[in-house]
């Protein structure tokens, strides 16, 4: 079982609609929970992190950690086409853990006009 | 803001040529980080540096070097390069381990 689960898609959704994106996790103590936006041949882009369970809003993307279930998750309100990209949830092990980062696999977004 | 600049962002080299890739940060980050994307296997730890200083191995280390020149800078060497190493090379800072990472646009190196 891998450490951090994520549905690779694809998934494509019309402009305007609400976009649900989720990751599952098997290391109770993994600490930092992040997602990141990677555009075609550009490098992750570091959107949003949470340190605790709970959620994090941030314009028309919210983040949500519920740690007793090992689930995050990050919505994308009202989607545009610039946000079509690959979206991928990481999470940080904690520095005694050796403080590795452990990515998801990415899920591919396409937001067609 | 630059954040995390690599260079060069484009290579070609011959099978056994040697290659620096350049990786600086203007964050004030204390840990740097070497990472190769491939197509189905995602995002893989090369080297890192938790602190000027020090360097550690990832989980694929082997035909690469590293250098840790300053607290800004992060070199990723390949002393002879092999057509497996065709990749996209990425660099990425954060304050600590264990915390957050920022990413570099890339470097993306075919070996011939």
């Amino acid at each position: 079982q891998k450490e951090v689960e994520q549905d690779p898609g694809p998934l494509s959704v019309p402009e305007g609609a609400i976009v649900s994106l989720n990751c599952t996790y098997s290391n109770s103590a993994f600490q930092y929970f992040m997602w990141y936006r990677q555009y075609s041949r550009k490098g992750p882009e570091l959107l949003m992190y949470t340190y605790s369970s709970g959620n994090k809003e941030d314009g028309r993307f919210t983040a949500q950690v519920d740690k007793s279930s090992k689930y995050i998750s990050l919505f994308i309100r009202d989607s545009q086409p610039s946000d079509s990209a690959t979206y991928l949830c990481a999470m940080c092990a904690p520095y005694n853990q050796g403080g590795k980062l452990i990515f998801g696999q990415g899920t591919e977004l396409s937001v067609k006009p | 803001n630059a954040g995390v600049t690599q260079t060069p962002k484009f290579q070609v080299l011959k099978t056994g040529q040697s290659m620096t890739l350049q990786c600086a940060q203007d964050m004030n980050h204390n840990s740097m980080y070497w990472y190769r994307q491939d197509p189905g296997m995602g995002l893989r730890l090369i080297y890192y540096s938790a602190s000027e200083g020090t360097t550690d191995k990832g989980e694929v280390p082997n035909g690469y070097n590293v250098s840790r020149l300053n607290k800004r800078e992060f070199s990723l060497r390949l002393e002879s390069a092999a057509p497996s190493q065709t990749s996209v090379y990425f660099c990425a800072s954060s304050e600590a381990r264990g915390q957050p990472q920022h990413f570099g646009d890339g470097t993306r190196l075919s070996i011939l």
